[in-house]
Order: C-alpha cells, then sequence, then structure tokens
C-alpha cells in the first residue's frame, strides 16, 4: 500500500514570495489533514477536510494560507505571502475517516523563509 | 483547551535496557490516544492507537498503557537497540477530532 505522498520534499523562498505544497493521501483515506510542525514542537493542526469538505479550519491563518482538495483526494496548501514565522515542516495526513481510524503521515515539506 | 506534555525531553540509554517514555494530557475527554515515532527529516510513523476505552496495547517491544482519569499514557519500549532512537510523540484526539501532540521525547540509544 503505497503512503502519503508530498511535494516537494524542501522549498526556501524569501518573505512576502508564495509557495505551495501538494499531497496525495492513501487511497480510499476520506479525510486529509494538513499540520504546521515547528522546529522543536509538535504538529499543529492547520486544517482537516472530509472528502472534498472543510471540517476544521480554525487554526489556519486565513489572511496569508489557503488550502483546497477539490476532487476529494489530492490536496493543495498555499501561503501568500510568506513571513519568516512560517519556516517549519508542513506535514499532511490521511486517514479513513476521523476518530477511531489511525493518521498516516508523509514525509513533510520542510520550508524555509528567509 | 487540551495541552499535552512529555517528560523527559530527551533521555539517553544504553543498548538493552527498558525504558519508559510519559505523556500526560489535561483534558480527560479524549477519543483516543496515539504514540508515534518521528525519525530527523521524516513524518510520522504511528506505533501504537489506544482507544478511550482501552488500557493498553502492544506490539513487538513497545506496551502502551492509558489512564484517562488521571490523564497519563505511558510507552514502555522492552530491550532497547540503536535503531529504536528518534524522537517520540504523543498525541491526544478530541471528540472533534483533532489531534493534539506533546513536543517529543528524543531518546537516544547507545550501542
Amino acid at each position: 500500500e503505497a503512503g502519503v505522498a508530498q511535494s516537494p520534499r524542501y522549498k526556501i523562498i524569501e518573505k512576502r514570495q508564495s509557495v505551495a505544497f501538494w499531497c496525495n493521501p492513501i487511497s480510499g483515506h476520506a479525510t486529509l489533514y494538513w499540520y504546521q510542525q515547528i522546529l522543536g514542537q509538535g504538529p499543529k493542526l492547520l486544517i482537516q477536510f472530509q472528502n472534498n469538505g472543510v471540517v476544521d479550519d480554525s487554526q489556519l491563518p486565513k489572511d496569508r494560507f489557503s488550502a483546497e482538495r477539490l476532487k476529494g483526494v489530492d490536496s493543495t496548501l498555499k501561503i501568500q505571502p510568506a513571513k519568516l514565522e512560517d519556516s517549519a515542516v508542513y506535514l499532511c495526513a490521511s486517514s479513513l475517516s476521523p476518530g477511531r481510524y489511525e493518521q498516516y503521515f508523509g514525509p513533510g515539506t520542510r520550508l524555509t523563509v528567509t | 483547551k487540551q495541552e499535552v506534555t512529555q517528560i523527559p525531553a530527551a533521555l539517553s540509554v544504553p543498548e538493552g535496557e527498558n525504558l519508559v517514555l510519559n505523556c500526560s494530557f489535561t483534558d480527560s475527554a479524549i477519543y483516543n490516544l496515539q504514540w508515534f515515532r518521528q525519525d530527523p527529516g521524516k513524518g510520522l510513523t504511528s506505533l501504537l492507537l489506544i482507544q478511550s476505552s482501552q488500557r493498553e496495547q502492544t506490539s513487538g517491544r513497545l506496551n502502551a498503557s492509558l489512564d484517562k482519569s488521571s490523564g497519563r499514557s505511558t510507552l514502555y519500549i522492552a530491550a532497547s537497540q540503536p535503531g529504536d532512537s528518534a524522537t517520540y510523540l504523543c498525541a491526544v484526539e478530541t471528540g472533534a477530532n483533532n489531534l493534539f501532540f506533546g513536543t517529543g521525547t528524543r531518546l537516544t540509544v547507545i550501542p
């Protein structure tokens, strides 16, 4: 079974530039999550999708972050414009459904904003 | 708001030792608790998931316990190996389907 795929693996941009990350979840997983992990901290949920609908985006900085999952499969996370404090690893995870099932994580995208 | 704490932040043990990692959470109204492993530069690998109605789960040399009423979980690793060196994260899932993570314990097993 293929795991959660993410690209790119690394990205370096200057502040005020824009960047996009892509995630392909495990086949058949209806729930998709984006997390932000700042160095030395645990991951923090940014947004959760159930199929192509948003379940929770309460911690997403909506003035600069956006995410979509148009066909209920792949998802993209965008930051525009980026700030220095956005430097982090962005993790995508998926699960069969929320609640009783394990979340499976991708390798992450390490973003450095200079 | 749910807060998850992991102690110690870092731990070094000689190969072959048994060890215990601790996790505590402030709100006992959880759906489940998961232990993850994170290797440098990589994503998270799920190790064990304990439903709120369960007391423990075992997988190979790993055993995780859950005491929901006291807000505590432990991860026991038997006969540690250098390959066990990684950061171990615990996370609790609330009724809102959010995973709240601790800051992790960085484990080093010395050959």
